[in-house]
């Protein structure tokens, strides 16, 4: 079956550090990714989308994500981390003519 | 600006109760959806659309239906609600076509069932 998991249910980040959330994904062909985030008692934001090509992907806010076929990962990553980062992160994927699988959220807390 | 509406935000409804969660989108879009979240699971798929009277069940159809009889609206019902039945709504839109394209979500729906 097809899947999307997040390794990660809770991460704790000191502001200013860098950031890696995992994303792991079991399709049968590549599928289109995506990263959403959601701020507490917000919708979802999308970040940064994958399709093909190149495999670094740059999105809002200062969000770049990396798609490694021979991992079936899809990790996104900051450089550095702000207070305003913390969130719930969500990464999803589909293939055509289905709709969104999302992983269950890995949130992010952000120590001063 | 794209815009996905679901006309209540907050809602508290007694068991058993036929539960109505209502959302219109304004581009024109052929796909829409329902997910709810919970937390710890994330986003799990209700129903999906494709078109006008086209549906299709998701991970978690029991205790639900749908109903697209306009494009720009997909509504969902809770037949009889119940506790577990508790939880935030999001609709969604996406136009038809590469499925790559960019889905919209709504601002959520907060359902609590007494």
């Amino acid at each position: 079956a097809q899947s999307v998991t997040q390794p990660d249910i809770h991460i704790t980040v000191s502001e200013g550090a860098s950031l890696e959330l995992r994303c792991n994904y079991s399709y049968g062909a590549t599928p289109y990714l995506f990263w959403y985030v959601q701020s507490p008692g917000q919708g979802l934001q999308l970040l940064l989308k994958y399709f093909s090509g190149d495999t670094l992907v740059q999105g809002i806010k200062g969000f770049e994500a990396e798609f490694k076929r021979s991992q079936s990962s899809f990790n996104l990553r900051k450089p550095s981390v702000h207070w305003s980062d913390a969130a719930e992160y969500f990464c999803a994927a589909n293939q055509a003519g289905t709709a969104l699988i999302f992983g269950k959220g890995t949130t992010l807390s952000v120590s001063s | 600006d794209v815009k996905v509406t679901q006309s209540s935000r907050y809602l508290v409804k007694r068991t058993g109760e036929k539960v109505f969660l209502e959302c219109v989108q304004d581009m024109d879009h052929e796909n829409m959806f329902w997910y709810r979240q919970d937390p710890g699971l994330g986003l799990r798929l209700i129903y999906f659309s494709y078109d006008v009277k086209m549906k299709e069940k998701g991970d978690i159809p029991e205790g639900y239906s749908v109903s697209r009889e306009k494009k720009e609206r997909f509504s969902l019902i809770l037949e009889s609600a119940s506790t577990n039945q508790t939880s935030m709504y999001l609709c969604a839109s996406r136009r038809q076509g590469d499925s790559g394209n960019t889905i919209y979500f709504g601002e959520g729906s907060w359902l609590t069932v007494v």
